[in-house]
């Protein structure tokens, strides 16, 4: 079965400090990735998509495939980036593989 | 324009009993995913409706079910519930089928507490 892992259930960093939130998936197909993200009493809500390959809120994500990695990362960290974020990976293929997130990873930034 | 509303947004219920959430999509918006999210799983795909035909569903047992109407609104429904089915519900719509079309927009959720 399709599979994707972030091994951080919590990242504490200081602010200011670079931050890399991870992600890995198997998948046999070419998936597209997502990064979503949950800030307090807010909805989840579509940080960055891998097609794009833009930089939203400073944060950025290459997709490895060699690695089979979405690694989110933010060269230095604020305040208001604290936040639970959800690594989703779909394949084209669809199915009930085709939407399914990570665990997340709850991410603290420290003053 | 209005984001996603779900209906209603806390309720207590027990062992046994069933229970029907609904979730009104944005306008325009054909697909509907709904999701169970708990503390120790995370966020877990529950099914996607897209034009009133469920066209994917995860790994859950038959008590849940859903439906789509033919204006998008789309209901789940949960029949004799357990303690473990404690846990905020979230719906969610796009204007394809499938997560690949595009961003999902999340509703505040279902807040469902079994006792």
């Amino acid at each position: 079965a399709q599979r994707v892992t972030q091994p951080e259930k919590l990242l504490s960093v200081f602010k200011g400090a670079p931050v890399e939130l991870k992600c890995n998936y198997s998948y046999s197909g070419s998936p597209e990735l997502f990064w979503y993200v949950q800030y307090s009493r807010q909805r989840l809500q579509l940080l960055l998509r891998h097609i794009s390959r833009e930089s939203i809120k400073g944060f950025t994500a290459d997709l490895n495939k060699g690695e089979t990695s979405f690694h989110l990362k933010k060269p230095f960290a604020q305040e208001e980036d604290s936040a639970m974020y959800y690594c989703a990976p779909t394949y084209s293929g669809g199915g009930a593989d085709g939407l399914t997130f990570g665990k997340g990873t709850h991410l603290i930034i420290q003053p | 324009k209005a984001g996603v509303t779900q209906t209603p947004r806390y309720l207590i219920k027990t062992r046994g009993q069933q229970v029907t959430l609904s979730c009104s999509p944005i306008s325009g918006h054909r697909s509907v995913s709904w999701y169970q999210q708990t503390p120790g799983q995370g966020l877990q795909f529950l099914f996607e409706y897209f034009s009133e035909t469920q066209r994917n569903k995860g790994n859950f047992p038959g008590r849940f079910s859903g439906r789509q109407f033919s204006n998008s609104r789309s209901e789940m429904n949960v029949s004799t519930l357990e303690l473990g089915d404690s846990a905020l519900y979230l719906c969610a719509s796009s204007w394809g089928q499938g997560l690949s079309t595009g961003e999902l927009f999340f509703g505040e959720g279902s807040r469902l507490t079994v006792l």
